[in-house]
């Protein structure tokens, strides 16, 4: 049972490029989000899937994409990268019959 | 939304000394929780806490639902009690969709 899994660990990215963080979760859970983490700011919700094919808006959404199409795995796509979105993201998953959040280690993501 | 106000922003302990982190959350709630993130980054579930106390070991919360407040204390801290704290709370029924504060940042010296 490896729980939350993210990658990558690290990346480096240009201004405009665009790529996917990948995040994985092996315990069933019907709930995953996204939440970016910048000093100062606490973790703050991107987007939010309650189930495969369900997804929505956090927070702070602008300039990120999600799909849920399975129930393990839940993507988030930076379109085109601006140094606005350097910062360390966390995918967290929780079930409907549980009370805790479960976070992976987080990526961290800077954009030059 | 939600506002979520902790305190203090930090604080300085020596081994063995106790502590208690404050939460202000503005409205209702029905899922508090409360996270330690080590030095190396990882999030870690302490409680799931939307009112009453619970215990674990030397930590061990209280939530105030009326009052709109939630307390965390650690007793006897050790070094690796370091790192953040931080409260989140979920106003709508839910367990997903937190909203966390800026968190607290304990330092315990040996």
């Amino acid at each position: 049972n490896a729980g939350v899994t993210q990658t990558p660990k690290f990346q480096v990215l240009k201004t405009g490029q665009s790529m996917t963080l990948q995040c994985a979760q092996d315990m069933n859970h019907e709930y995953m989000s996204w939440y970016r983490q910048d000093p100062g700011m606490g973790l703050r919700l991107i987007h939010y899937s309650v189930g495969a094919g369900i997804t929505d808006q956090g927070e702070v959404p602008n300039g990120y994409n999600v799909s849920r199409s399975t129930t393990e795995d839940f993507p988030l796509r930076l379109l085109s990268a601006a140094p606005s979105q350097t910062s360390v993201y966390f995918c967290a998953s929780s079930s409907r019959a549980q009370e805790t959040q479960y976070f992976g280690p987080g990526t961290r993501l800077l954009v030059l | 939304g939600i506002q979520v106000e902790q305190s203090p922003p930090d604080l300085i302990l020596q081994e063995g000394a106790n502590s208690t982190l404050r939460c202000n959350f503005s409205d209702s709630v029905n899922n508090l929780q409360w996270f330690h993130q080590n030095p190396w980054g990882q999030l870690i579930n302490l409680f799931y806490i939307p009112s009453g106390t619970k215990q674990n070991g030397r930590l061990s919360a209280t939530t105030v639902a009326t009052e709109r407040y939630s307390l965390l204390y650690i007793s006897s801290s050790q070094t690796t009690d370091s790192g953040v704290y931080f409260c989140a709370v979920e106003g709508g029924g839910s367990n997903y969709k937190l909203t966390f504060g800026k968190g607290t940042l304990l330092t315990v010296n040996p």
